[in-house]
């Protein structure tokens, strides 16, 4: 069980076209799920939390007009990259909380979704 | 804010045992993970924490002094495809844990 999805694996994609990634949890709900940014050799960044209903919740300097997320269902949450640019070329992952019992999450991490921008 | 550090890389022998450790200043403490990481790959949970002591989970060992702000990841036995990054994560007051920069480990023969 806590599987999630990511499509697409990877993309590449000209500079200033937009690029949606989409994040799904297959076999449970989660109402909070989380976009990372995570560049060669450096620790996982959070770039906001995605919660179904509601607007997400940006981090410090994650401009959120550029990183369109939209939480629709309990399963999907999506991560739009407008106007791409190369300094966007990153690795995004996407992680879903689930339950480890006595009221306790741990996140379950999407395979990733490797992004180049030409 | 939250501050953890934890090495940058280790190298260990095949068959051997490894201890991977991580130090944190957090305000507020909701638990300590440590998650697996191969290249190019997406993180995978592996130990949760939240009261001192170890935990304990096949070759995997998870150890937490909350006083002292430390934990280790103890890797028995070591195996080539032990070979990843090793993610200490700490949930503070909010809930969503923050993460170190990671541990490459290196096992050869």
């Amino acid at each position: 069980g806590a599987v999630v999805s990511q499509h697409p694996s990877w993309v590449i994609c000209k500079s200033g076209t937009s690029v949606k990634i989409e994040c799904r949890s297959l076999d449970f709900q989660a109402t909070t799920m989380f976009w990372y940014r995570q560049f060669p050799k450096q620790s996982l960044m959070l770039m906001a939390t995605s919660n179904e209903g509601s607007k997400a919740t940006y981090e410090q300097g994650v401009e959120k007009d550029k990183f369109l997320i939209n939480h629709a269902s309990l399963t999907l949450s999506t991560l739009t990259v407008t106007s791409a640019h190369p300094e966007d070329s990153s690795f995004y992952i996407c992680s879903a909380s689930h339950p480890l019992g006595e009221g306790r999450d741990t996140q379950y991490f999407g395979p990733g979704t490797r992004l180049t921008v030409l | 804010g939250q501050n953890i550090d934890q090495p940058t890389e280790m190298t260990a022998t095949e068959g051997a045992i490894v201890q991977i450790n991580c130090t944190y200043q957090t305000s507020g403490f909701n638990g300590l993970f440590w998650y697996q990481q191969h290249a190019g790959e997406a993180p995978t949970f592996l130990s949760y924490n939240v009261l001192d002591g170890l935990e304990e989970k096949g070759r995997f060992s998870s150890f937490l002094s909350r006083s002292k702000g430390y934990s280790y990841l103890l890797l028995k036995e070591l195996q080539m495809k032990d070979s990843a990054s090793y993610l200490c994560a700490v949930s503070g007051g909010s809930y969503i844990p923050t993460f170190g920069r990671g541990t490459s480990l290196i096992v050869h023969p």
